[in-house]
């Protein structure tokens, strides 16, 4: 059974950095493509990016790609997002997403979700 | 950016009706959109992919059609187990956007 599982989250300090992570199971996880995606407080789903199976490519949101990695341990089976500079909006839950990249992706396995509160 | 605008926001409905849900996309996508549905306090969870293909596991009652920028996520007698909302998502091209979601309430 795939599972995913994230961690990190939590209340934050604008302007302040936060790495969350996100444990995977159940598949190879070096054989595939990973995602974040984001869930605002009304519910709006944003695209963050992608890293490839190796961690030798990424995508990013355009709007997020300044402030925002992703990353990935392979021998831990570990996705990482590390976000700097946080701000009020990106308040939002985060999931962690298996990537079915076969050219036109979608995301078919995703987790439970990570919430982050950002906040004087 | 691909803008998906999904309607109607919400839909009331009673068990055994059939429904079905829009999503329209800004420029064409072909069938590069996917449905997902979420469930009060649960993630998300891929229903159809590629507009109108079937994933393993999910009841046969669900189907999509569409093709260009009209795309339909169909549910044949909504049962109680389906009061949730519906998200569509096109990877057609980067960024990866997602409509707004359709909210399928109990009448």
């Amino acid at each position: 059974e795939v599972q995913l599982v994230e961690s990190g989250g939590g209340l934050v300090q604008p302007g302040a950095s936060l790495k969350l992570s996100c444990v995977a199971s159940g598949f190879t996880f070096s054989d595939y493509w990973m995602s974040w995606v984001r869930q605002t407080p009304g519910k709006t789903m944003e695209w963050i990016g992608d890293i490839k199976y190796d961690g030798s490519y990424t995508n990013y949101a355009p709007s997020l790609k300044n402030r925002f990695t992703i990353s990935r341990d392979n021998a831990k089976s570990t996705l990482f997002l590390q976000m700097s500079n946080v701000r009020s909006e990106d308040t939002a839950t985060y999931h962690c997403t298996r990537l079915y990249y076969g050219g036109y992706s979608y995301f078919d396995y995703w987790g439970q979700g990570v919430m982050v509160t950002v906040s004087s | 950016d691909i803008v998906l605008t999904q309607s109607p926001a919400t839909l009331s409905v009673t068990p055994g009706e059939s429904v079905s849900l829009s999503c329209r996309a800004s420029q064409g996508i072909n069938t590069n959109i996917h449905w997902y549905q979420q469930k009060s306090n649960e993630s998300p969870r891929l229903l159809i992919k590629y507009a109108s293909q079937s994933i393993s596991g999910i009841p046969s009652r669900f189907s999509g059609s569409g093709s260009g920028t009209d795309f339909t996520l169909s549910i044949n007698r909504v049962e109680s187990e389906d009061f949730s909302v519906y998200y569509c998502q096109q990877s057609n091209s980067l960024p990866r956007t997602f409509g707004g979601g359709t909210k399928l309430e109990l009448k």
